[in-house]
């Protein structure tokens, strides 16, 4: 059984659309990342989330939310998607715990702006 | 500032060991991760260091100092499969990773 999955695993779209990229873990981790590995392979941390608080980059735009329906799943909406967009996001899980956690990560989903 | 610092790329062959560094400076200190990905797929987790020394793992070995903000990641009797990129990534007081770019480690038979 995958630990983390991601959906799609590949996207390409138009500048503009909106669209959603699904993570799950079934690890009963507490805490999920969304991360943005850019083409120079720079993994930088877009949001990080469990039951209990949000915390977000702040050079994040707001063109990006988080959306979680339970602890198992969190969900990443891209508003007006531009051309920079395009990147690997990746989505992690950790236990949670407040110490210095391992993260899983997921596969990955390939997005690609034209 | 925050930053990771490691070397872009390095060559070894087959056989040989070879010791991947990476200097840190994050806003507090809570350990420093490596970890392994290999061409399009995701980062999987190797090594956590929190206290100075060596951690010995099968073929891997992690080193850290805190008074240098130094670290490596030693990989002995290298395979192929070792290919990869190593990523190392220092965790802050608020237990969030910081990440360097990567070291692309290229394997010749």
């Amino acid at each position: 059984d995958t630990a983390v999955s991601q959906t799609p695993k590949y996207l390409v779209t138009q500048m503009g659309n909106d669209k959603s990229i699904k993570c799950e873990q079934n690890l009963g981790h507490d805490t999920m990342y969304w991360y943005k590995q850019d083409s120079k392979k720079f993994l930088k941390i877009m949001f990080s989330y469990n039951n209990k608080e949000l915390i977000i980059n702040e050079t994040v735009p707001n063109r990006f939310s988080p959306k979680s329906p339970d602890k198992a799943h969190l969900n990443l909406h891209i508003n007006s998607l531009e051309l920079g967009d395009s990147a690997v996001y990746f989505c992690a899980s950790s236990t949670g715990t407040g110490d210095a956690e391992t993260q899983y990560f997921g596969p990955g989903t390939r997005l690609l702006v034209l | 500032g925050q930053n990771i610092d490691q070397p872009t790329e390095m060559t070894a062959t087959e056989g040989a060991i070879v010791q991947i560094n990476c200097t840190y400076q994050t806003s507090g200190f809570n350990g420093l991760f490596w970890y392994q990905q290999h061409a399009g797929e995701a980062p999987t987790f190797l090594s956590y260091n929190v206290l100075d020394g060596l951690e010995e793992k099968g073929r891997f070995s992690s080193f850290l100092s805190r008074s240098k903000g130094y670290s490596y990641l030693l990989l002995k009797e290298l395979q192929m499969k070792d290919s990869a990129s190593y990523l190392c990534a220092g965790m802050d007081s608020n237990y969030q990773l910081i990440w360097g770019a990567g070291t692309k480690l290229i394997i010749k038979p």
